[in-house]
């Protein structure tokens, strides 16, 4: 079955650091791109990042960049998303992406 | 960035009857291999999003055929030919073009 699964999310302090993981299976991860993007609640998708079958390309939403990095493992179908920095504006659903391919997502609560 | 803009924002139909949401971008995605990057995606109440269509008029596999993409340049249909009960839920256009790819606000299709 082609499948994304999330992990790693959870209750975080603002300024806090958090990294959420996804592991691909049912096709050949290392041949797509790979996104993160993320949902806050009752609101519609927004893109966070983007990263290239050999990680030699990345790309960044400008409310992110310098706090986000992502990353994959092609060797553990596996894909990340390091963040720091966080604040309340970074609560969300947070979602890998493979062109149709969704994961289930995982929320990511930044609070005191 | 580029702004997506559809209408209507809600979209109350009977069951059986015809269903279209448009979707304009504010430049071209036409990208530098001529390709347009279009997507439409289906987010069921609950539920991941749900690419339907692609590169404007491709449809996902196992997604009805009664669901069809058009449009070019800027300006941008999805047709549900005969909605079913189903289809509840909000519609996404996105453009993959330009970085930070981006959504439309989303068009909340309701039975009547």
């Amino acid at each position: 079955e082609v499948q994304l699964v999330e992990s790693g999310g959870g209750l975080v302090q603002p300024g806090g650091s958090l990294r959420v993981s996804c592991v691909a299976s049912g096709f050949t991860f290392s041949n797509y791109w790979m996104g993160w993007l993320r949902q806050a609640p009752g609101k519609g998708p927004e893109w966070v990042a983007n990263m290239k079958q050999d990680g030699s390309e990345k790309y960044y939403v400008d409310s992110v960049k310098g706090r986000f990095t992502v990353s994959r493992d092609n060797a553990k179908n596996s894909f990340y998303l390091q963040m720091n920095s966080l604040t309340a504006e970074d609560t969300a659903l947070y979602y890998c992406r493979s062109g149709a391919i969704w994961g289930q997502g995982i929320l990511v609560t930044v609070s005191s | 960035d580029v702004v997506m803009t559809q209408s209507p924002l809600s979209l109350p139909v009977t069951l059986g009857q015809p269903a279209s949401i448009s979707c304009r971008s504010s430049q071209s995605l036409i990208f530098s291999d001529g390709i347009t990057y279009l997507s439409w995606f289906q987010q069921r109440p609950g539920q991941s999003p749900r690419r339907l269509i692609y590169k404007v008029s491709d449809r996902d596999s196992g997604v009805p055929d009664r669901f069809s993409g058009s449009g070019s340049g800027t300006d941008f249909t999805l047709k549900i030919s005969r909605v079913e009960a189903e289809d509840v839920g909000v519609y996404y256009c996105m453009q993959g073009t330009h970085w930070p790819h981006t959504f439309g606000q989303g068009t909340k299709l309701e039975i009547k």
